[in-house]
């Protein structure tokens, strides 16, 4: 069973710019959030979707935003990107469905972005 | 919101020892996982453990819910236990219905 496969890697942008990155889940899986990590901040929640709907949203600026297609795929987008948007970005993928809101989270290797 | 709290964040360890990792958090939780990051960045799953005790070969976790904490051990430590150790946990039906991560506990061991 394939794992979580989050594209691209790695990928340089400069300021001003805007990025988007993908995820694909686990097969069966409804549920994609996304992670930042910093080395200051830790690993901080962004936002959950399942079946094409927010769930929740962590506290991040309006830039950062996401979505999630039909076949459970998701895309992060952060637009106008500043220095301190260089950060690992995980996508974790989980079984949870609606009614039971706990499941485990299965991670993929990340996209490191490097903002210059 | 939740506050997780991880300790030691450091440890140095020669190959062969135990060691014992805590996390402590702050209000009552329905689900907690223990994460090993890789040098590649990548969470790997160690244990989906909101309560009890599980086991997996040289690891082992328990979570004592009504005194909010866990702890995960290692024993007979190999190199390749490196890494740093992250404890997440979340809980539903509340305003703060988010994953929430520790600072994780940096492992080194030494052969």
């Amino acid at each position: 069973k394939a794992g979580v496969t989050q594209t691209p890697r790695y990928l340089i942008k400069t300021r001003g710019q805007q990025v988007t990155l993908s995820c694909s889940p686990i097969s069966g899986h409804r549920s994609v959030s996304w992670y930042q990590q910093t080395p200051g901040q830790g690993l901080q929640f962004l936002f959950e979707y399942f079946s094409e709907t927010q769930r929740n949203k962590g506290n991040f600026p309006g830039r950062f935003s996401g979505r999630q297609f039909s076949n459970s795929r998701s895309e992060m987008n952060v637009s106008t990107l500043e220095l301190g948007d260089s950060a690992l970005y995980l996508c974790a993928s989980s079984h949870r469905t609606g009614q039971e809101n706990t499941g485990e989270l299965f991670f993929g290797e990340g996209s490191r972005l490097t903002v210059l | 919101g939740i506050q997780v709290e991880q300790s030691p964040p450091d440890l140095i360890l020669q190959e062969g020892a135990n060691s014992t990792l805590r996390c402590n958090f702050s209000d009552s939780v329905n689900n907690l996982q223990w994460f090993h990051q890789n040098p590649w960045g990548q969470l790997i799953n160690l244990f989906y453990i909101p309560s009890g005790t599980k086991q997996n070969g040289r690891l082992s976790a328990t979570t004592v819910a009504t005194e909010r904490y866990s702890l995960l051990y290692i024993s007979s430590s190999q190199t390749t236990d490196s890494g740093v150790y992250f404890c997440a946990v979340e809980r539903i039906w509340s305003r703060d219905d988010k994953i929430i991560f520790g600072k994780g506990t940096r492992l080194h061991i030494l052969p």
